[in-house]
C-alpha cells in the first residue's frame, strides 16, 4: 500500500494566522482530493486537483497540486476557529479512495 | 435530509456477540462503501460495492459481512467481536466507482466499543 503521508500530523495555532500543511508521496497521483472532518461527523470534501500545477482557492483555503503530482499542500490565510478539523488528502486509485495520515488542525480563540 | 444515514450512532457491546451496523443513502448512488477509522484518525476503506456488486474487499476479516440488498443500501455485519474491532465505522457513496475526482459522501459514523 502507497502511503500518503501527510505534515505536521498535529497542528495548534492562533485564531489569525497563516497555515500550510502537506501531503507527499513517492508515487504519482491521478488526482488528489482534500477532505476536512469534523468530530463526530464524517468527512466532507473539499476540493479535487487533477492537473499538475493546479491551484485552487476556496475563500480563505488555498490548494496546491505538485507539478510532479506527487505532493499536494493546503494554505489557510487568517485561520479562524471554524477552521478546526482533521484535514484529509486523499487519492484515487484502482476504483477506491486511499487516505493520507491526516493533520488535525486545532485553531485557539 | 440526510444524504448518507447510519445506524446506530453509537454502539457498546461485549466480546463475541454478534451485531450489524446498517447504512442508508438517498442520492441516487450506485457505489457504497464502508470504511473504518482507528483511534489514530486513519481512515482505511473496507468494501466497495457497485449496483449490489462487490468489487472491493481489503483483505477485511471473515467476521466482517457487507450485504446490499439494495443499490441505496449497505449494511454490514460484524461477527464474534473482538477489542480490537473497536472503531469509528463510516458508511460512504458515490455515484460511480470510477473516474477522477469523483465525490465521496460520507455517512456521521458509527461508534463501535467492544467491551
Amino acid at each position: 500500500t502507497q502511503l500518503l503521508e501527510q505534515s505536521p500530523q498535529f497542528l495548534s495555532i492562533q485564531e489569525g494566522e497563516n497555515l500550510t500543511v502537506y501531503c507527499n508521496s513517492s508515487s504519482v497521483f491521478s488526482s488528489l482530493q482534500w477532505y476536512r472532518q469534523e468530530p463526530g461527523e464524517g468527512p466532507v470534501l473539499l476540493v479535487t486537483v487533477v492537473t499538475g500545477g493546479e491551484v485552487k482557492k476556496l475563500k480563505r483555503l488555498t490548494f496546491q497540486f505538485g507539478d510532479a503530482r506527487k505532493d499536494s499542500s493546503l494554505h489557510i490565510t487568517a485561520a479562524q476557529p471554524g477552521d478546526t478539523g482533521l484535514y484529509l488528502c486523499a487519492r484515487t486509485s484502482n476504483e477506491k479512495l486511499t487516505f493520507g495520515t491526516g493533520t488535525r488542525l486545532t485553531i485557539i480563540p | 435530509d440526510t444524504a448518507v444515514s447510519q445506524t446506530p450512532k453509537y454502539l457498546v457491546t461485549q466480546m463475541g456477540n454478534d451485531k450489524s451496523i446498517k447504512c442508508e443513502q438517498n442520492l441516487g448512488h450506485d457505489t457504497m462503501y464502508w470504511y473504518k477509522q482507528d483511534s489514530k484518525k486513519f481512515l482505511k476503506i473496507m468494501f466497495s460495492y457497485n449496483n449490489k456488486e462487490l468489487i472491493i474487499n481489503e483483505t477485511v476479516p471473515n467476521r466482517f459481512s457487507p450485504k446490499s440488498p439494495d443499490k441505496a443500501h449497505l449494511n454490514l455485519h460484524i461477527n464474534s467481536l473482538e477489542l480490537g474491532d473497536s472503531a469509528v465505522y463510516f458508511c460512504a457513496s458515490s455515484q460511480d466507482s470510477r473516474g477522477l475526482g469523483n465525490t465521496i459522501y460520507f455517512g456521521e459514523g458509527s461508534w463501535l466499543t467492544v467491551v
